[in-house]
């Protein structure tokens, strides 16, 4: 079974702190992405990787930053927390862009 | 920019009967996926089912299935037999080479 895991599932940051969101898979699959879910908007992408190295801009980038050094590991960071960044944000990897996505469990932030 | 919408945002069914979810999508790709992605309460989102456009035939999966218009650009989801472990929020996804994007989501109740 593929697993996709997220490094924290609770995290509580001050305005202005820069916070890292860890996400690694073990199924060596090509693509990885970044959400945020918030209620009555779904799921809205943030980032996404093809390849180690590779970032493309989802729908909202901004505030964000991302990284992939490994093909396993997917890191967001947020350069400095705001209040609007409180959210629940999800990790997914698929191995190609037309197959299922696979989702950690989320990690819910909330930034004071 | 390709958009995603599930026009309800709760639904209900009694065991054991039959449900249908709604999901349209605007795109003006002719190759693309589309998926149905379920999260139960306090737990990881899942597949249900996935439907490539190329393909005419409807997808199934046991009680789980699709009713896809392409020209309609309609893709619902039909869940047959309801057991009270199907409660869950529901997401349609539209995936294309440069693009993912998921609907607000349904959640469906099951009462007993």
């Amino acid at each position: 079974d593929v697993k996709v895991t997220q490094s924290s599932r609770y995290l509580v940051k001050r305005t202005g702190e820069k916070v890292f969101l860890e996400c690694v898979q073990d199924m060596d699959h090509e693509n990885m992405f970044w959400y945020r879910q918030d209620p009555g908007l779904g799921l809205r992408l943030i980032y996404f990787s093809y390849d180690v190295k590779m970032k493309e801009k989802g729908d909202i980038p901004e505030g964000y930053s991302v990284s992939r050094e490994k093909k396993e590991r997917f890191s967001l960071i947020l350069e400095s927390a705001s209040t609007n960044q409180t959210s629940m944000y999800l990790c997914a990897s698929s191995l190609s862009q037309g197959e299922t996505q696979y989702f950690g469990p989320g990690t819910r932030l909330l930034v004071l | 920019a390709q958009t995603v919408t599930q026009s309800q945002p709760e639904m209900s069914v009694q065991e054991a009967e039959t449900v249908t979810l709604s999901c349209t999508y605007d795109t003006s790709e002719s190759d693309y996926y589309l998926f149905w992605y379920k999260q139960p309460p306090s737990r990881q989102m899942i597949l249900v089912i996935r439907q490539e456009a190329y393909k005419q035939q409807n997808a199934t999966e046991n009680r789980f299935s699709v009713n896809f218009q392409k020209a309609a650009k309609s893709f619902s989801l039909k869940i047959s037999d309801s057991q009270l472990g199907d409660a869950a929020m529901y997401f349609c996804a539209y995936r294309n080479p440069n693009d993912m994007r998921f609907g607000a989501g349904t959640r469906l109740t099951v009462k007993p």
